[in-house]
Parts: C-alpha cells; sequence; structure tokens
C-alpha cells in the first residue's frame, strides 16, 4: 500500500482558501485518492475522492497531477469548523483492500 | 451517504471483564467491515478486516484471541475485547463497505466511535 505524507499541521483565518498536499510516490495503477476528515471523538468523514485530474464536490476540491504521486486537498474559504484533522488515503479501498491512515494534517482555523 | 452506528458510544469496565462493541450498517448491505483502534492524539490504527460470514483477518502485532471479531450479517459487526486491561483504553472505530448505494467508489463509512476506559 502506497504510504503518504502531510504536512502535520497548518494554520489559516477564516474566510482563506486552504490547500493540503499529499505526496504518495508509490502509488499504484489502480489506487483512488481518498480524503477524510476528522474532529475529535469522531469517526472519520469522507470529504471526496479522486483518481486523477481535477475532482470538485460541494466542499471541497481535489487536484491530482498528471504523475498522481501527490494531490492537493483545497478548501475554499474555510470557517472555524473545518478545525479539524485531515487524511489523504492512497489504495484500492473498500472489500478489496483496507485504507492505512496516516498521521494526517492538523487544519487549526482562527477567526 | 450511508450511516454506520456504533453502540456504545462510551464504556467504563473493570479490568479483567470483557466489552462488547457493536458495528451497524443502517440503510446498506456491509460486505466488509474494519475495526480501528485511535490513541489520543493519534492516527487511527487497523486492527482487523472482516468480511460477512469468514473469519476476520488481523493485522501484525493485533492478537486475535484478545479482539474477538464477528460478522454474522451484511449489518452488522461486533468486537469483543476480552479480559481487558487499562492499556486496552482507548477509541474504537469502526467502518463499513459494500459494493451498491456508495458515493464514491469503494468508499468506507465510519461509525462515531465506542471510548472504551479500563480501569
Amino acid at each position: 500500500l502506497a504510504k503518504t505524507t502531510q504536512p502535520i499541521s497548518m494554520d489559516s483565518y477564516e474566510g482563506q482558501e486552504v490547500n493540503i498536499t499529499c505526496s504518495h510516490n508509490n502509488i499504484a495503477t489502480n489506487d483512488y485518492i481518498t480524503w477524510y476528515q476528522q474532529f475529535p471523538s469522531q469517526g472519520p468523514r469522507f470529504i471526496i475522492q479522486g483518481y486523477k485530474t481535477k475532482v470538485t464536490n460541494e466542499v471541497a476540491s481535489l487536484f491530482i497531477p498528471a504523475d498522481r504521486k501527490s494531490s492537493t486537498l483545497s478548501l475554499p474559504r474555510v470557517s472555524l469548523s473545518d478545525t479539524a484533522v485531515y487524511y489523504c488515503l492512497v489504495g484500492y479501498g473498500g472489500s478489496q483492500g483496507n485504507l492505512i491512515f496516516g498521521k494526517g494534517t492538523k487544519l487549526s482555523v482562527k477567526p | 451517504g450511508a450511516v454506520v452506528s456504533q453502540h456504545p458510544s462510551r464504556v467504563i469496565c473493570k479490568s479483567g471483564t470483557s466489552v462488547k462493541i457493536e458495528c451497524r450498517s443502517l440503510d446498506f448491505q456491509a460486505t466488509t467491515m474494519f475495526w480501528y483502534r485511535q490513541f489520543p492524539k493519534q492516527s487511527l490504527m487497523l486492527m482487523a478486516t472482516s468480511n460477512e460470514g469468514s473469519k476476520a483477518t488481523y493485522e501484525q502485532g493485533v492478537e486475535k484471541d484478545k479482539f474477538l471479531i464477528n460478522h454474522a450479517s451484511l449489518t452488522l459487526s461486533t468486537l469483543t475485547v476480552t479480559s481487558a486491561h487499562p492499556e486496552d483504553s482507548s477509541f474504537y472505530i469502526c467502518s463499513a463497505s459494500g459494493q451498491s448505494g456508495t458515493s464514491a467508489y469503494n468508499e468506507q463509512f465510519f461509525g462515531p466511535g465506542t471510548r472504551l476506559t479500563v480501569l
């Protein structure tokens, strides 16, 4: 399973755009890239998933370059409630495999 | 997205007792369920993977006789911590994955977690 590397922490202010980059140099051909958000004492919550190029949903965008060795989660105009730990996971997932969580990025949004 | 519940949300028990944690997929059939453990300020650690009707596959270093996993139906998996000790105190989280009704490819849906405290 591909190992991921993310910044340990990031600080931002309300209303700013936040970009969190994840490195996954050993990503396999059939691996997907998935980002989860976790608040203290809660289970992780799915944010977005992609395979290549750009994916956008109502809460975030995911940018994946052509070589797929990294990905960037973009959170537009963050608010205080976006303070959480964000995990980047790479894998086939689902019933065919498991998701290995790295250390994640603790995002702190300040007023 | 699909909903996964866990019960109980928190439990306190005495050392030496056994504790059972239930994980249910409420609105989809989970062919595979996963159990994770998370210590304070640390990431989630996968403990085991279970497919309905078959024995669980445990990660290296996880004692299968201590952490009994049963996945008897497509909507229910249980984790039993046997002869619990204070070092087993942790946040236990399950997740479920199904073949249909998911919004993303092979997405895992996580439960809210169970806080176990062993005195």
